[in-house]
C-alpha cells in the first residue's frame, strides 16, 4: 500500500502563517484531504479534495497540491489552531491511506 | 442530530474477540459508507477498511486481513466492526467514520471506542 509522510513537528507564532506538507506518490493521482485532531477527540475534516473547505470551517485554512506533495496551510493561526493534523488519500488499488501526522504548535 | 454513536470501553484478553458498534442518526443510513480508522496510544491514525451500507461490499486493509469482519444493520442503523484473535497491538482507540460520496474523505465520526488488550 502506498504512504504518506508528513514533517513530525513545526510551530508558528500566534497570527502568522504556517504551512504543513504531504508527501506520496499516489498525491499525483488522487487528491488529499485534511484533518484536525485535538487532545481526546475524534478528528475533524477542515480540507477535502485538496482545497475544499467544509461547512463551518474557518477560511484561515487553505489547501493546495502540487506534484506528489500536497499542502495544509493556516494563514493567521489561532490558539485554537494547535493540534495534530493528518493528511489522507488513497492509493490505485483502493486501499484508504492517512499520513504519518504532523503536531502543530502555537507560539 | 447528525451523529455517530459508538459502544463503549472493551477490555479483552489476547486471543479474544472484541465488536465495536457505530449507531448512525440524523442522515440516510443506506446512502454512505462506513470507515473504521483506528490510533494506538500516542500514534498516528491507521485505515482498517470500509463496508458498503447500501451493499455490503467490504475492503479491508493488509494489516488487518483475515481478522476483522465489518457489518451492519440498516434496521437498527448500525455499524459493527468485529476484531478476533486479539493482541497486544491491538489496542486503540477504534473510530468509525462516515465516508462522503465523493470520494475517499470522512466528513462525520464516531467517538471513538477505547479496546485495551491486556493479559
Amino acid at each position: 500500500s502506498s504512504e504518506l509522510t508528513q514533517d513530525p513537528a513545526v510551530s508558528v507564532a500566534l497570527g502568522q502563517t504556517v504551512r504543513i506538507t504531504c508527501q506520496g506518490d499516489s498525491l499525483r493521482s488522487y487528491s488529499a484531504n485534511w484533518y484536525q485532531q485535538k487532545p481526546r477527540q475524534a478528528p475533524l475534516l477542515v480540507i477535502y479534495h485538496t482545497s475544499n473547505r467544509p461547512s463551518g470551517i474557518p477560511d484561515r485554512f487553505s489547501g493546495s497540491s502540487s506534484g506528489n506533495t500536497a499542502s495544509l496551510t493556516i494563514t493567521g493561526a489561532q490558539a485554537e489552531d494547535e493540534a495534530d493534523y493528518y493528511c489522507n488519500s488513497r492509493d490505485s488499488s483502493g486501499d484508504y491511506v492517512f499520513g504519518t501526522g504532523t503536531k502543530v504548535t502555537v507560539l | 442530530q447528525v451523529q455517530l454513536v459508538q459502544s463503549g470501553v472493551e477490555v479483552k484478553r489476547p486471543g479474544a474477540s472484541a465488536k465495536v458498534s457505530c449507531k448512525a442518526s440524523g442522515y440516510t443510513f443506506t446512502n454512505f459508507a462506513i470507515t473504521w480508522v483506528r490510533q494506538a496510544p500516542g500514534q498516528g491514525l491507521e485505515w482498517m477498511g470500509w463496508i458498503s451500507v447500501f451493499t455490503g461490499d467490504t475492503k479491508y486493509g493488509q494489516k488487518i486481513q483475515g481478522r476483522a469482519t465489518m457489518t451492519t444493520d440498516t434496521s437498527t442503523r448500525t455499524a459493527y466492526l468485529e476484531l478476533r484473535s486479539l493482541r497486544s497491538d491491538d489496542t486503540a482507540i477504534y473510530f468509525c467514520a462516515r465516508e462522503n460520496n465523493n470520494g475517499w474523505y470522512f466528513d462525520l465520526w464516531g467517538q471513538g471506542t477505547l479496546v485495551t488488550v491486556s493479559s
